[in-house]
């Protein structure tokens, strides 16, 4: 157990829907890191969070955006889905601000099934 | 695109064999990590190498790093069942600030 808590596990909605992805970082980390693990992309970086701040952004599309919240835990927020958008979206924590040698610590994701 | 890419793509061994998984960057970086993933769960840290190491062992695992040739290998002596798994690379690069690229995964299969 990585201690990074992601809900819900397992998300079923149709395309044009609105769904939010939550995150609780473990504890005293201050980074949230959000990634996307399609078949066909591999794992792709969206975006991160420093203890509130936009830190750094990836290849996060328009239709998706993020926060961290003051008590560190997070969410993404993902509007307009389309079938591509189905994939499986991690959370991950770290100590630090900067990955530089810090370890990155994975929730088990959330899976996402746009039909 | 990726900063990392694994080599071989896919590898499927007989258990007690050694794995050997190949990992190519294209960018200075400071710091290389390797992340083992079981089919549909999260990324496990496995073991870090900073850009002024050449060789790290943790248990079975073995890294080595060159920056010359900006690769990395990840060994994994008398492999396991349990050891079957995607190995991704991860990098983060020098100068600026670091946003972590995982590679493309080599996908690891170890046959009882």
């Amino acid at each position: 157990d990585s201690g990074v808590t992601q809900t819900p596990k397992h998300l079923i909605t149709a395309t044009g829907q609105r769904v939010t992805l939550r995150c609780s970082p473990r504890s005293g980390d201050l980074s949230v890191y959000w990634y996307q693990q399609s078949l066909d992309q591999g794992l792709q970086f969206l975006i991160q969070y420093y203890n509130g701040e936009e830190r750094a952004k990836g290849n996060i599309l328009e239709r998706f955006s993020a926060q961290q919240f003051p008590d560190l835990h997070s969410e993404l927020n993902l509007s307009s889905l389309e079938l591509g958008d189905s994939a499986l979206y991690f959370c991950a924590s770290s100590e630090m601000g900067h990955f530089s040698g810090n370890t990155i610590y994975f929730g088990e994701g959330s899976w996402l099934t746009v039909v | 695109s990726q900063q990392g890419e694994e080599d071989p793509q896919a590898l499927s061994i007989q258990e007690g064999e050694n794995a050997t998984m190949n990992c190519s960057y294209k960018t200075s970086i400071n710091n290389l990590q390797w992340y083992r993933q079981n089919s549909g769960r999260g990324l496990v840290h496995l073991i870090l190498i900073r850009s002024n190491e050449r060789e790290k062992h943790s248990g079975r695992l073995r890294v080595t790093l060159d920056t010359s040739k900006k690769s990395s290998s990840l060994l994994i002596t008398a492999s396991r069942a349990a050891d079957t798994a995607s190995y991704f690379c991860a990098t983060d690069r020098s100068g600026g600030y670091q946003k972590v690229t995982f590679g493309t995964g080599t996908k690891l299969q170890v046959i009882p």
